[in-house]
């Protein structure tokens, strides 16, 4: 399996604009979790999906932000309008909660930078 | 108090040194514990999987996790350079409602 996939690698952009985080879970995994990372604040869970439904989004900062799952392979985060102090790492995680399933797998995040 | 807590280090130790990495928790429900692994530039990936209290070892990595003292460990023997990273301690309720991760501590393994 290809693990966990998140594009882009790296996104710049002026304040203001639409950011489109995109995410591939590894298959068969029914959880999907949307994560932002910050040196000050560490590891923040924004929202996570259970077989494609919101479960918990209390996470989400504020309305600018949305996420949603159309189908169990895909994934998106949106940020709009951007701000410079959502400049972070975004990494997207799965899961499955079969027995001793508590283990996310994660991608290689998406390195945001708003100018 | 925050709830599960990590020093950040960075902590800097010589090639072949006994590395003890620590987090304290303050929800007793937590029942799952996990030691996650993280690279410069990379994302998280999982490197030790308990289940409430009690040792697991596997190769140069032992996790320990004492449940009355709220306390969990990761042990590295005989560390490596590769070893250096960020080490994130992260854990989980019995009803899966509630994971949460610690802030990381940054180690440095010098050759």
């Amino acid at each position: 399996d290809a693990g966990v996939i998140q594009s882009p690698r790296h996104e710049v952009t002026e304040m203001g604009q639409e950011v489109t985080l995109r995410c591939k879970p590894i298959s068969g995994h029914d959880y999907l979790f949307w994560y932002r990372q910050t040196m000050m604040r560490g590891l923040e869970l924004l929202i996570y999906f259970n077989n494609n439904v919101p479960i918990d989004d209390s996470g989400m900062p504020e309305d600018r932000f949305s996420a949603k799952m159309p189908n169990a392979s895909f994934s998106t985060l949106k940020i709009q309008p951007s701000e410079p102090r959502d400049s972070a790492v975004y990494f997207c995680a799965s899961s499955s909660r079969q027995p001793g399933g508590e283990k996310l797998f994660f991608g290689s995040g998406t390195q945001l930078s708003v100018l | 108090q925050k709830e599960v807590e990590q020093d950040p280090g960075p902590l800097s130790v010589p090639e072949g040194a006994i590395v003890s990495l620590n987090c304290t928790y303050s929800n007793s429900a937590f029942q799952y514990f996990m030691w996650y692994r993280q690279y410069s530039r990379k994302g998280p990936e999982l490197l030790m999987y308990t289940y409430s209290s009690g040792n697991k070892e596997d190769g140069r990595f032992t996790a320990q996790v004492d449940k009355s003292s709220k306390y969990i460990s990761l042990f590295i023997r005989d560390s490596q350079p590769s070893d250096s990273a960020t080490y994130l301690c992260a854990m989980i309720d019995n009803y899966g409602q509630n994971f949460v991760f610690g802030p990381g501590t940054r180690l440095s393994v010098l050759p």
